[in-house]
């Protein structure tokens, strides 16, 4: 357990469905990630929470809304996805100050097919 | 542009050592991490070199060159447990963390 939580670990869903990522740390850190985990390709960075603001969206398509309620909740809103969206998503907190070197604790992820 | 290179895959057998290199061209550097990964579950951090030289930490070390965009994670006396991805990770000058795809490391009795 690394202190982060995700549901659902895995989701099926067709192309004109709505659905949502759900993610909790534990660990009391002020910023939280969402990335993108395809096979054999480096882990995508999607979007940078910060203290609740949103400070990085890497030109993610709109299909893809995020929400930070407050500093341990992070949401993925899925709208009209594409079967190439399949991938396992990764949530990920970690502590930026005092130093902005501190690791990141992520989650399990959620396996995401589209079909 | 930022990329970092390691091998896609690599075997090797229990009990023995194996070394799974990393090479980097980033704009600025501010540390490297190593995570492990096993199949279906979360990325764990390994390690954190910002100097170089030789970080070990009982059976995993990790090294790092910074004048040579260089750095490896050594991994002795194998276990079955430690089939898993690796992934290095270099942080830019901006503070982003800019992954490598990984190295998938297969242990064989």
């Amino acid at each position: 357990e690394t202190g982060v939580t995700q549901t659902p670990r895995h989701l099926v869903m067709g192309m004109t469905n709505k659905k949502s990522l759900k993610c909790e740390q534990h660990l009391g850190h002020n910023a939280m990630y969402w990335y993108k985990q395809s096979a054999k390709k480096p882990l995508e960075l999607m979007f940078v929470y910060n203290f609740k603001e949103q400070t990085e969206n890497n030109s993610v398509p709109s299909r893809f809304s995020p929400e930070c309620p407050n500093s341990s909740h992070l949401f993925l809103h899925l709208h009209t996805l594409q079967p190439e969206d399949s991938a396992l998503y990764l949530c990920a907190s970690r502590q930026t100050a005092p130093t902005p070197y501190n690791e990141q604790f992520f989650g399990p992820g959620t396996r995401l097919t589209v079909l | 542009g930022q990329n970092i290179d390691q091998p896609t895959e690599m075997t090797a057998t229990e009990g023995a050592i194996v070394q799974i290199n990393c090479t980097y061209q980033t704009s600025g550097f501010n540390g490297l991490f190593w995570y492990q990964q096993h199949a279906g579950e979360a990325p764990t951090f390994l390690s954190y070199n910002v100097l170089d030289g030789l970080e070990e930490k009982g059976r995993f070390s990790s090294f790092l060159s910074r004048s040579k965009g260089y750095s490896y994670l050594l991994l002795k006396e194998l276990q079955m447990k430690d089939s898993a991805s690796y992934l290095c990770a270099v942080i830019d000058s901006n503070y982003q963390l800019i992954w490598g795809a990984g190295t998938k490391l297969i242990i064989k009795p």
